[in-house]
């Protein structure tokens, strides 16, 4: 099956500066790839996918990027703030197989 | 539209103990899975259904039964409950072919098994 893994695990930046959190999978089948945030005691929430027929996605401060060649795909968000400040997880499907397999996860704290 | 429900919210059982913690969904889709959330290992998938009356395994399907009757609801049974087990369970949907994979998550429920 797919494994897919995350990095890096925690992940400490100051309000207004960039965070970046990288993923990779192995299946090459893979073709949909979302990202889920998680705040504490709440339920995973989708904010942001792309699939593999497109290179990049951004929707106002946060940004994905894919590199089907190296099998790696990351999350940009610029101007952070506290409010960001969650779990995120990447995951890896086969579009329309509704398999998903999800990384470990990252811990973004920013601070004020 | 209440979107995707689990209960209980919590549960302590005792090793050997049997229960079923409940799915429901009202959006129609096919598509329903359930997750187990442990510390540092992200979400595994349990298992899954593309629709009424299919069911397939996930990552870690072992010790853990569900049924499929209708489109809305999705239990997952432990046989027989064990400290191993202990952990968040998140239920979630999302359309099958309908251009969107967004899957859509339960509260979760939070068990302890001891």
């Amino acid at each position: 099956g797919e494994n897919v893994e995350q990095h890096p695990s925690t992940l400490s930046v100051q309000e207004g500066d960039s965070a970046v959190i990288k993923c990779t999978y192995s299946d090459s089948a893979s073709n949909y790839f979302p990202w889920y945030k998680q705040e504490l005691g709440k339920r995973p929430q989708l904010i942001i996918d792309i699939r593999s027929n497109v290179g990049e996605k951004k929707d106002q401060r946060i940004a994905v990027t894919l590199n089907k060649t190296a099998k790696h795909f990351s999350l940009h968000i610029t101007e952070t703030q506290p409010e960001d400040s969650a779990v995120y997880f990447c995951a890896a499907s086969l579009y329309n197989f509704n398999k998903f397999y999800f990384g470990s996860g990252t811990k973004l704290n920013v601070k004020p | 539209n209440a979107g995707v429900t689990q209960t209980p919210k919590f549960q302590v059982l005792k090793t050997g103990q049997s229960m079923t913690l409940q799915c429901a969904q009202d959006m129609n889709h096919e598509y329903m899975s359930w997750y187990r959330q442990d510390p540092g290992m992200g979400l595994r998938l349990i298992h899954y259904s593309v629709g009424a009356g299919i069911t397939d395994q996930g990552e870690v399907p072992n010790g853990y039964n569900v049924s499929r009757s209708t489109t809305e609801d999705f239990p997952l049974r432990l046989l027989s409950a064990a400290p191993s087990q202990t952990s968040v369970y998140f239920c979630a949907s999302s359309d099958l072919g309908q251009g969107t994979d967004t899957q859509y998550f339960g509260p979760g429920t939070r068990l302890t098994v001891l």
